[in-house]
């Protein structure tokens, strides 16, 4: 089974608005995270990742935080725009092993 | 980023034929690549792990007759669904990372396939 989730199937929200997206993992060996966002009919495209080591990294407009204690995941999308409209995963990986990906948030944002 | 590049990105084969997906690292070498499934409006799910120059290590329910790996090199690795059958249908999506690496994964563009 899945051994990656999100919290919410959908996240509607207004263009300018914040937008957060959780995740929660239930493997603690896991060492590494990744969150993802892919557009229909095209691969998931990389978005920021964290180490276990950190509990929290910023990039342009998204932050992810790591609560090891919990096992929780989330991505934080700054002044939301209608082009950051995507299904977003989790995915979850330990020593280089495959990903394993959580069930996806739908992110829709309006105008 | 490195580019993983997947072809074709889309194809429709009659059921009872057999279609190659393939996957290439343009950039990089890949000695272990991952194949996904994804249904619509699903997740990915994890199908095989494909080693250069060995066998492919297939996760538990996927058919390993049905969905053939072959990783002859460090830069392509392809999956044959073989006697396809309408079930079949899917968006299938290889990925690769560096080699020796725990570091992201890069995703080719992914292949429709319909099966009717």
């Amino acid at each position: 089974g899945e051994s990656v989730g999100l919290h919410l199937p959908t996240l509607s929200v207004q263009e300018g608005d914040n937008s957060i997206i959780n995740c929660a993992y239930s493997n603690s060996a896991s060492d590494y995270f990744i969150w993802y966002k892919q557009e229909s009919g095209k691969g998931p495209q990389f978005i920021i990742d964290i180490r276990s080591n950190m509990d929290k990294r910023q990039g342009q407009r998204v932050t992810v935080l790591l609560n090891k204690t919990v096992k929780h995941l989330s991505l934080q999308i700054a002044a939301t725009q209608p082009g950051d409209s995507a299904v977003y995963f989790c995915a979850e990986t330990q020593a280089g092993t495959a990903l394993i990906f959580g069930k996806g948030t739908t992110l829709s944002v309006s105008s | 980023g490195a580019v993983v590049s997947q072809h074709p990105s889309r194809v429709i084969c009659k059921s009872g034929t057999s279609v190659k997906i393939e996957c290439r690292s343009l950039d990089f070498q890949a000695t272990t690549m991952f194949w996904y499934r994804q249904f619509p409006k699903k997740s990915l799910m994890l199908m095989a792990t494909s080693n250069e120059g060995s066998k492919a290590t297939y996760e538990q329910g996927v058919e390993k007759d049905k969905f053939l790996i072959n990783h002859a090199s460090l830069t392509l690795s392809t999956l044959t669904v073989t006697s396809a059958h309408p079930e079949d249908s899917s968006f299938y999506i290889c990925s690769a990372r560096l080699q020796g690496s725990n570091t992201e994964a890069f995703f080719g563009q992914g292949t429709r396939l319909t099966v009717v």
